[in-house]
């Protein structure tokens, strides 16, 4: 597509729950990213995949947070038992080949969990 | 590591005034410097880049930064703010050996008439 599609736009969830957030992005870019943005936090960088290599995670905030990428297109964002502290802003983005080309964001996902 | 500071949380002006927006960061390698623009309900944007070359780039819609390797600094400036330039401004440090993009805290800039 033309841009960076997330959906969805807007997901309230209760606290416990598993979500699952969705992250399309420019075909043939090679690198897609999820950042979550907290208020007065900025973005911080959750996980990276580049191509065929294994995916950088090391920003994933805990073990109940977890992504997967298939066929190095699509990408989905698992968040199980989800606690009122994961509420936030979740943003993908994604890249021709690396930071150098600037990323391009979706419009993001905004997870309230109640 | 890498790290980005962002000193001002929020930045008000008036309409038509010049305006600057600080950024600096932490890097013991060569580094790329982005500032990426957030508007009211929309994702990031890519407002300019620093790669390499010439220390100063510009946007297309009149803002520029300028790349000090003495003060590790990359802040925004723009000589005549409009009230359509009210949004958050982020900025990034990325570097040849890591494809990651680490964000400071942000700069709300708010332009009244």
């Amino acid at each position: 597509g033309a841009g960076v599609s997330q959906s969805p736009s807007n997901k309230v969830t209760e606290k416990g729950k598993d979500v699952e957030l969705r992250c399309d992005p420019i075909s043939g870019h090679t690198a897609l990213y999820w950042y979550r943005q907290s208020l007065g936090q900025g973005l911080e960088f959750l996980i990276y995949f580049q191509g065929n290599s294994a995916p950088d995670k090391s920003g994933l905030p805990s073990d109940r947070f977890s992504a997967e990428r298939t066929g190095g297109s699509v990408s989905t964002l698992t968040i199980q038992r989800t606690q009122q502290e994961d509420s936030a802003v979740y943003l993908c983005a994604s890249s021709s080949f690396d930071s150098a080309y600037g990323y391009t964001f979706g419009s993001g996902t905004r997870l309230t969990v109640v | 590591a890498q790290s980005v500071t962002q000193l001002d949380s929020q930045v008000p002006v008036f309409e038509e005034a010049p305006v600057e927006l600080r950024c600096n960061y932490s890097s013991s390698v060569s580094v790329y410097l982005f500032w990426y623009v957030q508007y009211p309900n929309q994702g990031l944007q890519l407002l300019l880049k620093y790669l390499s070359g010439s220390t100063l780039v510009e946007s297309i819609n009149g803002f520029e930064a300028e790349f000090n390797k003495s003060q590790t600094s990359f802040h925004l400036r723009k000589p005549s703010v409009h009230i359509s330039d009210t949004a958050e401004y982020f900025c990034a440090v990325s570097g040849p050996d890591t494809d990651k993009l680490i964000f400071g805290t942000g700069t709300r800039l708010q332009v009244f008439p």
